[in-house]
């Protein structure tokens, strides 16, 4: 089976930093993606992982241990338009290459 | 270059009634899918396509039915709706071509099954 586990929710303060963990246990990984989605909006890339380490784009940052099976998003310098969902997900390495996502992180940010 | 289109954006449906979504892409990808989203559980794969004349079945497949007849558009049809379809249904399309941000998301099609 497919399984990943990230927090429900998570606040934090405009200028602040966040890190939203994710965990997954999938039976085949190709790779791992980090999606925003605004309320009522479909979901817009954000950042990919394939080898462990970080990546980073301007203020949003990923990281990967394919070992530990975890993955963070970091959000630095925090603004009120990153006040969305996070959703974490893992492609698999089977026919379709399909996708498999985490139920998503709501993060609020704060004045 | 519109991307990934929905057709329509909202539908309320009455339990037994039938539909169709469509979904459309203007990028020539091979890949596309069909999502449904309920709070809590992120997006689940219904069905998807990874080329013209081709169908699978995804994590949540009973209820609906697909076509790729054309490459452009993937359709997902509910022959006899029930309430439990209530959902945000999102497609996605992907290019064989790789690289790591070639999933392209449509703006969703919000149902109600009443």
């Amino acid at each position: 089976g497919q399984n990943i586990d990230q927090p429900t929710e998570m606040t934090a303060t405009e200028g602040a930093i966040v890190q939203i963990n994710c965990t997954y246990q999938t039976s085949g990984f190709n790779g791992l993606f980090w999606y925003q989605q605004h309320a009522g909006e479909a979901p817009t890339f954000l950042s990919y992982n394939v080898l462990d380490g970080l990546e980073e784009k301007g203020r949003f940052s990923s990281f990967l241990s394919r070992s530990k099976g975890y993955s963070y998003l970091l959000l630095k310098e925090l603004q009120m338009k990153d006040s969305a969902s996070y959703l974490c997900a893992v492609i698999l390495r089977d026919y379709g290459q399909n996708f498999v996502f985490g139920p998503g992180t709501r993060l609020s940010v704060l004045p | 270059n519109a991307g990934v289109t929905q057709t329509p954006k909202f539908r309320v449906l009455k339990t037994g009634q039938s539909m169709t979504l469509l979904c459309a892409q203007d990028m020539n990808h091979e890949y596309m899918y069909w999502y449904r989203q309920d709070p809590g559980m992120g997006l689940r794969l219904i069905h998807y396509s990874v080329g013209e004349g081709t169908t699978a079945k995804g994590e949540v497949p009973d209820g609906y039915n697909v076509s790729r007849l054309k490459k452009q558009n993937f359709l997902l049809g509910l022959e006899s709706a029930a309430p439990s379809q209530t959902s945000v249904y999102f497609c996605a399309s992907r290019s064989l071509a790789g690289g790591p941000d070639t999933q392209y998301f449509g703006p969703g099609t919000r149902l109600t099954v009443l």
